[in-house]
């Protein structure tokens, strides 16, 4: 059965430090997203992606994130200056035609 | 106000039990509705998904769309230990456009045998 698949599945890092998640998306699916759960919080909306585009972000997803499809397959996060508030479990998901929403396994993201 | 309310619970229940989880919501656009259960430190899994009011049922599981009432529900027939976990709704507005999908808190669930 065809997945998303996430890595690292755990990053910890210092403060300051500049992080990449990767996502490698369901083959056929053409939006993508990145989630984030603080632990015991709710799952909270960062950005959407379509054709090579932003679709949608919140609030959250300020200048110090980016994302990126640098070729067919990854879909990357990127946290440029980590501060301690962005340790969470980081999700990635993907969509396509007629499709819910399928998430990741996660990347857990812990700043010292 | 939030635009997805989900009562946290936790929520105990002996094993064989239905269990009976809700969402309300605030926006009358949202079209397509999901229901995702996550384990301690995964990712969510899909659990259902649709369109329409209505039930749809798969194996023990039952969603229920109300939109008139804005409200969703999840039943859980003879419920099992293995279902111990969070259980989450989510909904979306016109769906794959982009458009971001809008969880609840998630309730709490656990299945005592």
């Amino acid at each position: 059965e065809p997945e998303v698949t996430q890595t690292p599945s755990h990053q910890v890092t210092q403060m300051g430090q500049e992080v990449i998640l990767r996502c490698v998306p369901i083959s056929n699916h053409l939006y993508f997203y990145w989630y984030r759960q603080i632990l015991g919080q709710k799952v909270e909306f960062l950005v959407s992606f379509y054709n090579n585009e932003i679709s949608e972000k919140s609030e959250i997803f300020d200048d110090q994130f980016s994302v990126e499809r640098p070729d067919g397959s990854n879909f990357t996060l990127k946290i440029r200056s980590t501060k301690l508030e962005d340790s969470a479990m980081y999700f990635c998901a993907s969509s396509g035609p007629s499709a819910p929403l399928f998430f990741g396994e996660g990347s857990r993201l812990t700043v010292l | 106000q939030k635009e997805v309310e989900q009562d946290p619970g936790p929520l105990s229940v002996p094993e064989g039990a239905i269990v009976s989880l809700n969402c309300t919501y605030s926006n009358s656009a949202f079209q397509y509705f999901m229901w995702y259960r996550q384990y301690s430190r995964k990712g969510p899994e899909l659990l259902m998904y649709t369109y329409s009011s209505g039930n749809k049922e798969d194996g023990r599981f039952t969603a229920q769309v109300d939109k008139s009432s804005k409200y969703i529900s999840l039943f859980i027939r003879d419920s099992q230990p293995s279902d111990s976990a969070t259980y989450l709704c989510a909904m979306s507005l016109i769906p794959n456009t982009g458009n971001q999908f809008y969880f609840g808190t998630g309730t709490s669930l656990t299945v005592i045998p």
